[in-house]
């Protein structure tokens, strides 16, 4: 398969805790976006990379949430002491050419 | 900032019948891409069509089309021959181009459609 990939698809965490989540764009795509989708709302960009070098960062992107990218491969989204208002679907997107965004599957959050 | 419009939360149309999602949006760039992105029930986000906001021509897939009016901001998804397969929230989106002044690569969704097919 191609396609972006995103690990895990689930993931049920308690308050207070670290969570991390991976993403593997298209590999020839050096654009790499994450965004978050919550329930019955579209995606809202959190920040993205081109390569390893991290661009843009949303507002929503508060000191709690972390993205690295750090081969310009693969990207890590970590989110520490995790609070319910975290619980969404996190999506990731890789960039072709054409300047079309590809998107993975998205990792699914909640937060007890 | 930019913005973008989707007014109508639900639709329904009878399968193989046509219908019309509607999609304004609020720019000051006079260059840009628009695209219609359509999300199935607990699956991945899937392109259905984008355009250029320069070139005049309405960008049309198969059964999918697009009606682009840009001096109204306009950019309406029209499905033709509608199956069941196209049950999904549909969401309109857009982007400034790469490297523009306003610095923003990122997509700038809607709230979406929900579109259901009745048989």
């Amino acid at each position: 398969d191609t396609g972006v990939s995103q690990d895990p698809r689930h993931k049920i965490t308690k308050r207070g805790q670290n969570v991390t989540f991976r993403c593997d764009p298209i590999s020839e795509h050096n654009r790499l976006y994450w965004y978050r989708q919550t329930l019955g709302q579209g995606p809202e960009f959190l920040t993205y990379f081109q390569n390893e070098a991290q661009l843009e960062k949303s507002r929503l992107l508060s000191d709690r949430f972390s993205a690295e990218r750090p081969k310009g491969s693969f990207s890590t989204l970590e989110i520490q002491r995790t609070e319910q208002g975290d619980s969404a679907m996190y999506l990731c997107a890789s960039v072709d050419s054409s300047e079309t965004q590809y998107f993975g599957p998205g990792t699914r959050l909640l937060v007890l | 900032a930019q913005t973008v419009t989707q007014s109508q939360p639900e639709m329904s149309v009878q399968e193989a019948e046509t219908v019309t999602l509607s999609c304004t949006y609020d720019t000051s760039e006079s260059d840009y891409y628009l695209f219609w992105y359509k999300q199935p029930p607990s699956r991945q986000m899937i392109l259905v069509i984008r355009q250029e906001a320069y070139k005049q021509q309405n960008a049309t897939e198969n059964r999918f089309s697009v009606n682009f009016q840009k001096a109204a901001k306009s950019f309406s998804l029209k499905i033709s021959d509608s199956q069941l397969g196209d049950a999904a929230m549909y969401f309109c989106a857009y982007r400034s181009l790469p490297n523009s002044n306003f610095g923003n690569e990122k997509l700038t969704f809607g709230t979406g459609t929900r579109l259901t097919i009745i048989p």
